[in-house]
């Protein structure tokens, strides 16, 4: 079946450190991928997302980039700020009809001023 | 603002309580979903309805009742739960239609079943 497994953490940085969530996931066909962002209280915010192989999604000076021959989305950042705090999940999309997102378990990241 | 919004934010109910839950979409997408999100637990899809059909219930128990009169609302009727359904419950709406598209969330209602 499809699935979705990530770094559960919690992790903990200092400010300015390099962030990195490995994601890696299980999927038939060739599935959307998607950085989700849940900030305290909050719902989910889609931070990016890439649909084909080789696709490197961007925002806030986030990126991942979809790898299929390692059926990998990992999280990067390379300066970490305190307001980047929050919990962070991986998903798929099981079809391209844009249904049925399948979700990590989440990341959970504090970062230390 | 996501253009998903949940009412109410936080509730409370007794085990014996009816309650419901509503969700608002204004994005003109088709494809609304409820999600549970328990402390320590990965995020649990509930029901996906998809053009105001439900396509998908996933082993939910008959306490959650769920209601799609239109592509722009959602509705999850509780009775009868217990003090393990204490959860976030989030709300979320996606196209429905084929291509790269995403879900948007709505903020979701905190529920403590006491």
């Amino acid at each position: 079946g499809n699935s979705v497994t990530q770094m559960e953490g919690p992790v903990t940085l200092s400010e300015e450190a390099f962030l990195t969530i490995n994601c890696t996931y299980t999927a038939t066909g060739y599935p959307s991928l998607f950085w989700y962002v849940q900030y305290p209280g909050e719902g989910l915010q889609l931070l990016l997302k890439a649909t084909k192989a080789d696709d490197k999604g961007s925002n806030k000076g986030f990126e991942a980039t979809y790898r299929k021959e390692t059926t990998s989305f990992h999280l990067e950042k390379g300066s970490v700020q305190v307001s980047d705090s929050a919990v962070y999940f991986c998903a798929l999309s099981r079809d391209n009809y844009g249904q049925n997102f399948v979700f990590g378990p989440g990341t959970r990241l504090s970062v230390l001023p | 603002e996501t253009g998903v919004t949940q009412t109410p934010r936080h509730l409370v109910m007794g085990m014996t309580n009816k309650k419901s839950l509503k969700c608002e979409q204004h994005l003109g997408h088709n494809a609304m979903y409820w999600y549970k999100q328990s402390a320590k637990k990965p995020l649990e899809l509930m029901f996906v309805y998809n053009f105001k059909e439900q396509t998908e219930n996933n082993s939910v128990p008959s306490r959650f009742s769920p209601e799609c009169p239109n592509s722009s609302h959602l509705f999850l009727h509780l009775h009868t739960l217990q003090p393990e359904d204490s959860a976030l419950y989030l709300c979320a709406s996606s196209p429905g239609a084929r291509g790269d598209t995403e879900a948007f969330f709505g903020q979701g209602t905190r529920l403590t079943v006491v």
